[in-house]
């Protein structure tokens, strides 16, 4: 059984720093992984896509990495700014035992920017 | 840009009473998802539809929830007899090649 873990829950930075989210995986046998972006009371905002052929995304001042064989990606945003206070939640694509597409997400991290 | 979008904003019903969340979701994507979210915790997967079947469901989608993809775009969520602990924050998603997330409807059942 998949699971999506990541860490830290929650993270709270002076304005400026760079800084790095973790999430993990069990199964490796991902196809895709996702970055969203949550805003209290509001939907998932996408950020980033990686394919299980990529290593890395980047979209501006965010980059996104995966290691497909040690169950890792992470998503590393530079020069942090209040806006970018959010929770960031990671979702890997796998199989079902049926060969359909499941998707499993972690938790959340929690982030705060402090002007 | 293609988006999906979810009606009712908020739905408030009393206990027992049959509710039908309604999404549209982007018109040639192939897979559509319900998630729910409690407040303060995380998001939960419900249901995932492919092809106009089931492909995936929760431990938490019973017999009291089910999905219909009735006229080639609308894709809705029914939950038969509410419960308290139903009140949450339900999501609809579509995917081709990344999932994208509908605003949700916040339902409160009283």
């Amino acid at each position: 059984k998949q699971e999506v873990t990541q860490i830290p829950a929650a993270l709270s930075v002076p304005e400026g720093e760079n800084l790095v989210l973790n999430c993990s995986f069990t199964d490796s046998a991902i196809y895709n992984l996702q970055w969203f972006r949550q805003d209290p009371g509001k939907g998932l905002t996408s950020l980033l896509l990686i394919q299980s052929s990529q290593r890395e995304q980047t979209s501006g001042r965010l980059n996104a990495s995966l290691d497909k064989s040690s169950g890792r990606s992470t998503l590393y945003i530079a020069a942090s700014q209040p806006g970018d206070s959010a929770t960031y939640l990671c979702a890997v694509f796998h199989r079902n035992s049926g060969g359909y597409q499941k998707v499993t997400f972690g938790i959340g991290t929690k982030l705060q920017v402090i002007p | 840009e293609p988006e999906v979008t979810q009606t009712p904003s908020h739905q408030v019903t009393q206990m027992g009473q049959e509710v039908i969340l309604r999404c549209v979701p982007i018109s040639n994507h192939l897979y559509f998802y319900w998630y729910r979210q409690i407040l303060g915790q995380k998001v939960e997967f419900l249901v995932s539809f492919y092809n106009n079947e089931i492909s995936e469901k929760s431990e938490i989608f019973d017999d009291q929830f089910s999905v219909e993809r009735p006229d080639g775009s609308n894709f809705t969520l029914k939950i038969r007899s509410t419960k308290l602990e139903d009140s949450a924050m339900y999501f609809c998603a579509s995917y081709l090649y990344e999932q994208y997330f509908g605003p949700g409807t916040r339902l409160t059942v009283t």
